[in-house]
């Protein structure tokens, strides 16, 4: 069973700052991985999808990387903004669980 | 303006009471899904559906129904065999890729709806 795991559960950095958001899973034959960023009390934005064929996907600040060796995703924010303050969920989709499998959050606080 | 709509945003129940959360998408896509989010804690799936009139149960359909007799919606009833449905409940849709899976696509939410138990 596809299980997701992010660390920490929550991080606070100082406005400016590159910073990284990591997610592991524990099964590595995923189809693809996606982040999203969901503000408090709403939904969930998907920020990045990586296929299981990609390394990495870019979307402005936003870098995600996927090595599926290890087991791991990273999330890259270049130059943090407190716009960026909020909670960021990473998913997992397996062919065992054939679903999405959510972690359950990294909250971040960029302070300015 | 394409997306998903969940209504109502904020929705009480008192004990024994069935409650009906909407969905509704104008992205038209195939596949359709609930998900429930509790405080702290990832998202897990109740139902998900591919198509009109078929869906299927995800890891915690205990005390919920749902039917697909539209495209565009996806109405979740939350029954009153559930015994702690407080929580954050979130609708998502995604296109079916070719060759019939849709999991692997890239999946889009709505905004949310919050039910209390009172």
């Amino acid at each position: 069973k596809q299980e997701v795991t992010q660390i920490p559960a929550a991080l606070s950095v100082p406005e400016g700052e590159n910073l990284v958001l990591n997610c592991s899973f524990t099964d590595s034959a995923i189809y693809n991985l996606q982040w999203f960023r969901q503000d408090p009390g709403k939904g969930l934005t998907s920020l990045l999808l990586i296929q299981s064929s990609q390394r990495e996907q870019t979307s402005g600040r936003l870098n995600a990387s996927l090595d599926k060796s290890s087991g791991r995703s990273t999330l890259y924010i270049a130059a943090s903004q407190p716009g960026d303050s909020a909670t960021y969920l990473c998913a997992a989709i397996s062919g065992s669980a054939r679903q999405l499998t959510f972690g359950s959050g990294t909250q971040l606080t960029v302070l300015p | 303006d394409g997306g998903i709509t969940q209504s109502p945003k904020y929705l009480f129940r008192k004990e024994g009471q069935n409650v009906t959360l909407s969905c509704e998408q104008n992205l038209n896509h195939d596949a359709m899904y609930w998900y429930r989010q509790d405080p702290g804690q990832g998202l897990r799936l109740i139902y998900y559906s591919q198509i009109v009139n078929d869906f299927q149960k995800g890891d915690i359909a205990e005390g919920y129904s749902v039917s697909r007799e539209k495209k565009e919606s996806f109405p979740l009833t939350v029954t009153s065999a559930q015994k702690n449905p407080t929580a954050f409940y979130l609708c998502a849709s995604s296109l079916r890729l070719a060759g019939g899976s849709f999991f692997y696509n890239e999946q889009f939410f709505g905004p949310g709806t919050r039910l209390t138990v009172l």
